[in-house]
This record gives C-alpha cells, sequence and structure tokens, in this order.
C-alpha cells in the first residue's frame, strides 16, 4: 500500500465545476505540499500546509491532521487548470531530515 | 525573478555514456532535492543535501549514481555508465529547512529529459 494515496487518478470536468482532488497518507508528517504539474512537465508548488486551510485564488487546500486526509478544491475551473496535481508530504525520517513522499497524482482534464 | 536552473533541459545519450545534470538552486535556500520521475513509478526523491551535507540518497542507486554540492550555487547529479532504465525526468528542487523542517514553498527546475538509447 502506497504510503499517500490520492484520488480520483483522473477527473475530467466542464468548465465552471467546483472540483475536488483528495489525499490520504499513512505515515506521520510534519507538512503537506500540493503541486501542479502542467502538460509541459514543469512542477510548481501550490501549497504548503501542516494544519487548517489555505486559499490562493480560486485553489483551497484543506488538511485534517488527525484524519490525515487532505484535500485541495478549484472553484470556478477553467481550462487552464488541467494538469496533474501531485500531493506529497513530509516523512519525518531521523531528526533534521525529511523525506517527500508523493502521491501518484491526479490528472485534471476541464473541458470548455 | 529567483528560480531554480537545471541543466541540460534534454539529453540524448547511448548506454554506457556518463551522463552529469546541473542544479542552481534559488540563493539563499540551504536545502537542494534531487527527483526522478517516470511513468511507471511517478515522482521518486533520490538524494538531498542541506548546507550542501547529504543527508539522504537511500532512493539512489549507489553503483552507478552519485551526486554532490561542489559549492553553495551547484548542485550535480551523475550516472556512470547510463543505462536505458534511466531514462525519465530529473527534477531538482530546492527550499529552506529550519529546525528539521522545511519552512516554506518548495521551488523546482523545470527538469532534464533523459533518455538513454
Amino acid at each position: 500500500k502506497n504510503e499517500v494515496e490520492q484520488s480520483p487518478q483522473n477527473l475530467t470536468a466542464q468548465e465552471g465545476e467546483f472540483i475536488t482532488i483528495n489525499c490520504s497518507y499513512s505515515v506521520g508528517i510534519s507538512a503537506l505540499h500540493w503541486l501542479q504539474q502542467h502538460p509541459g512537465g514543469g512542477i510548481v508548488s501550490l501549497f504548503m500546509l501542516s494544519s487548517g486551510k489555505k486559499k490562493h485564488g480560486r485553489l483551497i487546500a484543506t488538511i485534517n491532521i488527525q484524519e490525515k486526509h487532505s484535500s485541495l478544491h478549484i472553484t470556478a475551473s477553467h481550462p487552464r487548470d488541467s494538469a496533474v496535481y501531485i500531493c506529497a508530504v513530509l516523512d519525518s525520517i531521523i531528526q533534521g531530515a525529511q523525506k517527500l513522499v508523493f502521491g501518484q497524482g491526479t490528472r485534471l482534464t476541464i473541458n470548455p | 525573478d529567483a528560480r531554480v536552473t537545471q541543466t541540460p533541459r534534454h539529453k540524448v545519450t547511448e548506454m554506457g555514456q556518463e551522463v552529469t545534470m546541473r542544479c542552481q538552486p534559488i540563493l539563499g535556500h540551504n536545502t537542494v532535492f534531487w527527483y526522478r520521475q517516470t511513468m511507471m513509478q511517478g515522482l521518486e526523491l533520490l538524494a538531498y543535501f542541506r548546507n550542501r551535507a547529504p543527508l539522504d540518497d537511500s532512493g539512489m542507486p549507489k553503483d552507478r549514481f552519485s551526486a554532490e554540492m561542489p559549492d553553495a550555487t551547484l548542485a550535480t547529479l551523475k550516472i556512470q555508465p547510463s543505462e536505458p532504465r534511466d531514462s525519465a525526468v530529473y527534477f531538482c528542487a530546492s527550499g529552506f529547512l529550519l529546525s528539521g523542517s522545511l519552512s516554506g514553498e518548495l521551488f523546482f527546475g523545470e527538469g532534464s529529459r533523459l533518455t538513454v538509447l
């Protein structure tokens, strides 16, 4: 079983729809990242969060440490949001060191 | 506009050849990560450095891969000899590690796409 599980693996929606991508993890973490990878391959860090909620434009990320679960929401989705969204958790392995563990990614396609 | 710079962006080479990939982290960041991305495995951590010292390279095949930070502005990942299974996109990322935890965002380079024939 993967340490970080994302769902769904693929998601296709119409422009304007509200999108939710989920991430569940089984390891103890100090922080969680949501990354966006566009078809060109570049990776952008969207959020880093360790508790509560963060909002940036139409993107909202939440995390529940007790339930080991995070969600990424996109409001009023747009075709330019089409990308692979990757959840990554910082797994503390030894004191002072951290290992980033990735989910398998969610491929989002927003149709006009 | 600070960013992580990787070279080369694309590399095609023959099996057995040496490959060196370079990364210039963002000035002031003290942590550098090397990742590999393939269709089958997704993103995998290969190695990372804090203050130029290697902290974890357990994800790296030691017999052929080596990672170094000769100075604070340059990280290198070398494969010798290269094999077709090394074909992947290699990403470098930098951030700032404070008291055992990344205190801010991670910044990724655009990746080096390696094809080993």
